[in-house]
């Protein structure tokens, strides 16, 4: 079980700039969780899929902000135009829900720099 | 309001003793997880304990839960240095987890 995949593991970007973050959830689990990690702010989670359907997206920060997942395998959560306070690790989590157990899956993240 | 708040913030103690994080929080819960998160990695989970349980063990780690005080506890029995770390509790009120900002473990050999 390869877990879940992120890519990029470094992003350096320009303030401006798009950018495109990458989610591989781990196979068979059907819920994803998109989470923002800063020092100032801690974990944030900014929105969640389940079954491929956006759940609840109201810790996406502001319109520049947008996520999808065309399939139960793949998500993207893109930046557009970026801001140097967009800084911060963004991890990107999967699970299989069931009632009263809810243990989440981490990937490696996605440390972010915005210039 | 901050759901899931741990204390101490920082905890620096020498391998060999025991070391106890806690965690308040607000909202009723089915179920309380701690977490550990390595520097530069992602959250790995450590030990769920459902809101009709009042004590959990695994390995060197033992967890409490008072839903009457909405608090949990975490221990962790004869440290190692590679104990390291920052531990978060997150509480399941539903289909989503709601994070503390963590404990900052820090194991002297």
């Amino acid at each position: 079980d390869a877990g879940v995949i992120q890519s990029p593991r470094h992003e350096v970007t320009e303030m401006g700039q798009e950018v495109t973050l990458r989610c591989k959830p781990i196979s068979g689990h059907n819920s994803l969780f998109w989470y923002r990690q800063t020092m100032m702010r801690g974990l944030e989670l900014l929105i969640y899929f389940n079954n491929n359907v956006p759940i609840d997206d109201s810790g996406m920060p502001e319109d520049r902000f947008s996520a999808k997942m065309p399939n139960a395998s793949f998500s993207t959560l893109k930046i557009q135009p970026s801001e140097p306070r967009d800084s911060a690790v963004y991890f990107c989590a999967s699970n299989l829900l069931a009632a009263g157990y809810n243990e989440q899956f981490f990937g490696p993240g996605t440390r972010l720099t915005v210039l | 309001s901050q759901q899931g708040e741990e204390d101490p913030q920082a905890l620096s103690i020498q391998e060999g003793e025991n070391a106890t994080m806690n965690c308040s929080y607000k909202t009723s819960i089915n179920n309380l997880q701690w977490y550990r998160q390595n520097s530069g990695r992602g959250l790995v989970h450590l030990i769920l304990i459902r809101s009709n349980e009042r004590e959990k063990h695994s390995g060197r780690l033992r967890v409490t839960l008072d839903t009457s005080k909405k608090s949990s506890s975490l221990l962790i029995t004869a440290s190692r240095a590679a104990d390291t770390a920052s531990y978060f509790c997150a509480t399941d009120s539903g289909s989503r987890l709601t994070f503390g900002e963590g404990t900052q473990l820090t194991v002297n050999p």
